[in-house]
């Protein structure tokens, strides 16, 4: 079956302009997860998504990120404005899971972002 | 908070020798999981083994297993009659219910060569 997808595969912007990230999870996955891969700071929790609803949003690192997601499907992270800071390998993540059930949960390919 | 371990940034074997990944973790609480992650040049994330804490017995999957020492802290994972296709970054990575959050450590990369 058809497995957690995510676009653009990359992604190159100019600083200050604002990016949108798709990530299209397993169907009939409930949570969702977005992290942030980057050379500094390795493997990095951004936020997550439980249905529509995001009880933590304790990763995101500033103002300037946002998440939303719809329909319990489709998620969107948004970057305003963005720092070079930023760029990274965003990876989007999704798990059939009950809430604290530690089951896998399944990454897709990332999009990687390249701010110039 | 929970911190995750990987003393080893790197790894290199023979085709079919075996390999030992080391981790080690940090966390108060008793009940949670672990898990191994491989990321190879592909850039995608594939769950290699999982561990519950509260099961006493090492997950095996087929040539991966773990040794998990829940005292001690530390859940190494042995991958036996490595393949070249085991060549990758491979993540240790913790769960706890309520965080709702994978953490990972820093990776390490494996070398499998023929």
């Amino acid at each position: 079956g058809a497995g957690v997808s995510q676009s653009p595969s990359n992604k190159v912007t100019e600083k200050g302009k604002d990016v949108e990230l798709r990530c299209d999870p397993i169907s009939g996955h409930t949570a969702l997860y977005w992290y942030r891969q980057s050379l500094g700071q390795g493997l990095e929790f951004l936020i997550y998504f439980q249905g529509n609803s995001a009880p933590d949003k304790s990763g995101l690192p500033s103002d300037r990120f946002s998440a939303e997601r719809t329909g319990g499907s489709v998620s969107t992270l948004t970057i305003q404005r963005t720092q070079q800071e930023d760029s990274a390998v965003y990876l989007c993540a999704s798990s059939l899971a009950p809430v604290g059930s530690g089951f896998e949960q399944y990454f897709g390919p990332g999009t990687r972002l390249t701010v110039t | 908070a929970q911190t995750v371990t990987q003393s080893q940034p790197e790894m290199s074997v023979q085709e079919a020798e075996t390999v030992t990944l080391s981790c080690t973790y940090d966390t108060s609480e008793s009940n949670y999981y672990l898990f191994w992650y491989k990321q190879p040049p592909s850039r995608q994330m594939i769950l290699v083994i999982r561990q519950e804490a509260y099961k006493q017995q090492n997950a095996t999957e087929n040539r991966f297993s773990v040794n998990f020492q829940k005292a001690a802290k530390s859940f190494s994972l042995k991958i036996s009659d490595s393949q070249l296709g085991d060549t990758a970054m491979y993540f240790c990575a913790f769960f706890q219910g309520g965080s709702e959050k994978l953490v990972f450590g820093k990776g390490m990369k494996l070398t499998v060569n023929p």
